[in-house]
């Protein structure tokens, strides 16, 4: 199994320029994550999705939107890249099983895109 | 709510010498408590985890971390450093209730002088 694959690794953007980043999983995980990684400030959680054709807003959503429609792919889009979304984006996948009273859920995630906007 | 706070964003020592990274959380609900490790240009990957249970927990590579709750706390520990172990450590929390909800601490580097 691969795990979790992210694409592409590394891109440079000018300010205004839109992009889509790609996240496959292949361990059937319902779950699917988009996280942005800054110095100094851990990973923030900008969008997530828990089934194919499903997606919500995490903490920091705005500026990005993104899309499910099969269960092993997860995109992010930026429409209008600004210096702001400079950073590493990861991408994870979970699922959750009954343990007791209360789901358990594990995240796995891939190896990361680094995003610089000029 | 929930939060987490790594207490020190640096942290070094001697191989051979005891590791301890802090970490104290706040949740609403009792926390399912998380250690994650990012080696340089690296993803993040699982050390140990605490959900229910035993609140001493073991990890991969020597790690190991207590859950203590009166503390709301979550340590992680390795008795003696290995050159290795640099790396970046990420503690989270999450309340098993709402999906997505990982909360991350902001990461302490670990630095292991020879």
């Amino acid at each position: 199994n691969a795990g979790v694959t992210q694409t592409p690794k590394f891109r440079v953007l000018k300010t205004g320029q839109s992009m889509t980043l790609l996240c496959a999983q292949d361990m059937n995980h319902e779950y699917m994550y988009w996280y942005r990684q800054d110095p100094g400030m851990g990973l923030r959680l900008i969008h997530y999705s828990v089934g194919e054709g499903t997606t919500a807003k995490g903490e920091v959503p705005d500026g990005y939107n993104v899309s499910r429609l099969k269960k092993q792919n997860f995109l992010l889009g930026l429409e209008s890249a600004a210096p702001s979304q400079t950073s590493v984006y990861f991408c994870a996948s979970s699922y959750l099983w009954l343990a007791g009273a209360r789901p358990e859920e594990t995240q796995y995630f891939g190896p990361g895109t680094r995003l610089l906007v000029l | 709510a929930q939060s987490v706070t790594q207490l020190g964003s640096h942290v070094s020592v001697s191989e051979g010498a005891l590791v301890l990274l802090r970490c104290n959380y706040s949740s609403s609900v009792p926390p399912y408590l998380f250690w994650y490790v990012q080696y340089p240009n690296q993803g993040l990957q699982l050390l140990l985890k605490y959900t229910t249970g035993a609140t001493l927990v073991k990890g991969i590579n020597g790690f190991e971390a207590e859950f203590k709750k009166s503390e709301t706390s979550f340590h992680l520990t390795k008795p003696s450093a290995h050159m290795s172990d640099a790396a970046e450590y990420f503690c989270a929390v999450t309340s098993g209730t709402s999906y997505g909800k990982l909360t991350f601490g902001q990461g302490t580097i670990l630095t292991v002088h020879p």
